[in-house]
C-alpha cells in the first residue's frame, strides 16, 4: 500500500491480558515509530527504531510494553497484562530516515481495556 | 527543541483562506517549523515544513518572518474537511527521534 497501515483498527480486551498492535511502514522507510494518544491529549512517544540500530525505548512507559521490528519492515508493539489506563490510540509512523525526515503515520489502533 | 505556542480555537469560513498564527520565539538557528493536522479519528498528517524561506505546496503555504520567532499556516481556500487540530512543531535536524505535538489549535470551518 501507499501509506503506513496499522491493524487491528479497533481493538477491546480484558485487563490483564496481552495485546499486540501492527504496523507496517511504507516499503523502503527506514525508521519507525510509535506513539499513543490518549482522548484529548497529545502524542506520547514510546519506541523508535532506524534501521539495524538498537531501538530508542526511552518513552515505554513500563516493562509491560515491548516492542520489536522484523526485517527492518513490520513491527508487533506488544502490551502485556494490559490495565485500563493503557485504555488509548496506538499510532504508528514511518519516515525515510531520522532527522529532518517527515514522519507519515498510520491511522492507528484504538485499544480499550475494560 | 523549542518551545511554541498556538491560539487553542479558530474559525474560518468555507472558501475563504485560514491563517494560523504559530510563535516560537526561542528558535534556534538550525530549527525548523513543521506543520502536522489530525482529523478526527485519524492519525496526524503532515502538512509542510520550512527553515527560514517561505514555503508552499499543494496543501498550504508557511509564511516565516524574518526574525523566524513566529509563522503562519495558510489554507488558501479552507473546505468543511480541512476542520482538524493543526500542531506547530520546531525542531532541529537532529533533535529526539520523537515529534513533540503540543495542544495545537483546533480549526473549524463553518460552511
Amino acid at each position: 500500500g501507499a501509506g503506513v497501515s496499522q491493524s487491528p483498527s479497533n481493538k477491546v480486551t480484558e485487563k490483564g491480558k496481552d495485546v499486540e498492535l501492527r504496523c507496517d511502514p511504507i516499503s523502503g522507510h527506514t525508521a519507525l515509530y510509535w506513539y499513543r494518544q490518549s482522548l484529548g491529549q497529545g502524542l506520547e512517544f514510546l519506541i523508535y527504531f532506524q534501521g539495524n540500530s538498537a531501538p530508542d525505548k526511552s518513552g515505554l512507559p513500563s516493562d509491560r510494553f515491548s516492542a520489536e521490528r522484523t526485517g527492518g519492515s513490520v513491527s508487533t508493539l506488544t502490551i502485556q497484562r494490559t490495565q485500563q489506563e493503557d485504555s488509548a490510540v496506538y499510532l504508528c509512523a514511518s519516515s525515510l530516515e531520522r532527522g529532518l525526515e517527515t514522519q507519515y503515520f498510520g491511522p492507528g489502533t484504538r485499544l480499550l481495556v475494560l | 527543541d523549542a518551545k511554541t505556542t498556538q491560539p487553542p480555537s479558530m474559525d474560518c469560513a468555507e472558501g475563504r483562506a485560514a491563517n494560523l498564527p504559530c510563535n516560537h520565539s526561542t528558535i534556534s538557528g538550525n530549527e525548523y517549523v513543521y506543520w502536522y493536522r489530525q482529523i478526527h479519528s485519524q492519525g496526524p498528517q503532515y502538512i509542510i515544513h520550512g527553515l527560514k524561506n517561505n514555503e508552499t505546496n499543494e496543501m498550504a503555504s508557511l509564511i516565516i518572518t524574518e526574525d523566524r520567532k513566529s509563522s503562519t499556516l495558510i489554507l488558501p481556500h479552507a473546505t468543511l474537511r480541512d476542520t482538524a487540530v493543526y500542531y506547530c512543531i520546531v525542531r532541529r535536524r537532529s533533535g529526539a527521534n520523537n515529534l513533540f505535538f503540543g495542544t495545537g489549535t483546533r480549526l473549524t470551518v463553518i460552511p
